[in-house]
């Protein structure tokens, strides 16, 4: 198993630009999630699903877009990036009732100038 | 609302016991975790507690939890350079079962 891939690694944005962040998980898991990463915040819950078709807000939401087509993708649509948004993002699953028993991406470090 | 806090930092000199400190504010918890992060990486899930425990030892880690004092912590035993990272507590909210609450993640530094 791969467990959760995350695409791409690095990304430099200008301002306004919008962009995807991909994810995806081969365990079958049907709870995925998306955090950010700011130094001294820990991790912040952008938005999360349960499940194909399900997607909830988190924390952090604003300025966010997540869709759950599949069970195995949970993209994150930059919709006009913002230095603010300057963080390093990480997508997570695991299974339904284990929400805390997550399976972590590598990050995707985004940058927007 | 929810809240976990942790110190940011801790050193220790290898071999030592290294004790990671956290607060949290949901008495309605049911799961308490540790997350370690290493450089340039994600999360890793280390260990976890239930609510009704008081501990729980796994080799060299032992977890601790004082539901009273809404205290949780991390000891690791004879630590190594390889224990060098970022350890995260983390609680998984009463109100909603649906997400965890991160703090802020404690660094921890090993010293020669």
């Amino acid at each position: 198993n791969a467990g959760v891939t995350q695409t791409p690694k690095f990304q430099v944005l200008k301002t306004g630009q919008s962009m995807t962040l991909q994810c995806a998980q081969d365990m079958n898991h049907e709870y995925m999630s998306w955090y950010r990463q700011d130094p001294g915040m820990g991790l912040r819950l952008i938005h999360y699903s349960v499940g194909a078709g399900i997607t909830d807000q988190g924390e952090v939401p604003n300025g966010y877009n997540v869709s759950r087509s599949t069970t195995e993708d949970f993209p994150l649509r930059l919709l006009s990036a913002a230095p603010s948004q300057t963080s390093v993002y990480f997508c997570a699953s695991s299974l339904q009732g284990q929400v805390g028993e997550q399976y972590f991406g590598p990050g995707t470090r985004l940058t927007v100038t | 609302g929810e809240d976990v806090e942790q110190s940011l930092f801790l050193s220790v000199r290898e071999g030592d016991s290294s004790v990671i400190n956290c607060t949290y504010t949901d008495s309605s918890s049911t799961y308490l975790y540790w997350y370690k992060q290493e450089p340039g990486a994600g999360l890793q899930l280390l260990t976890y507690i239930f609510s009704n425990m008081d501990m729980k030892q796994d080799q060299r880690l032992t977890v601790l939890l004082n539901k009273k004092d809404k205290h949780l912590s991390l000891r690791i035993a004879d630590t190594q350079t390889g224990d060098s990272a970022i350890y995260f507590c983390a609680e998984r909210s009463g109100s909603s079962a649906s997400k965890i609450i991160f703090g802020s993640g404690t660094r921890l530094s090993i010293r020669p």
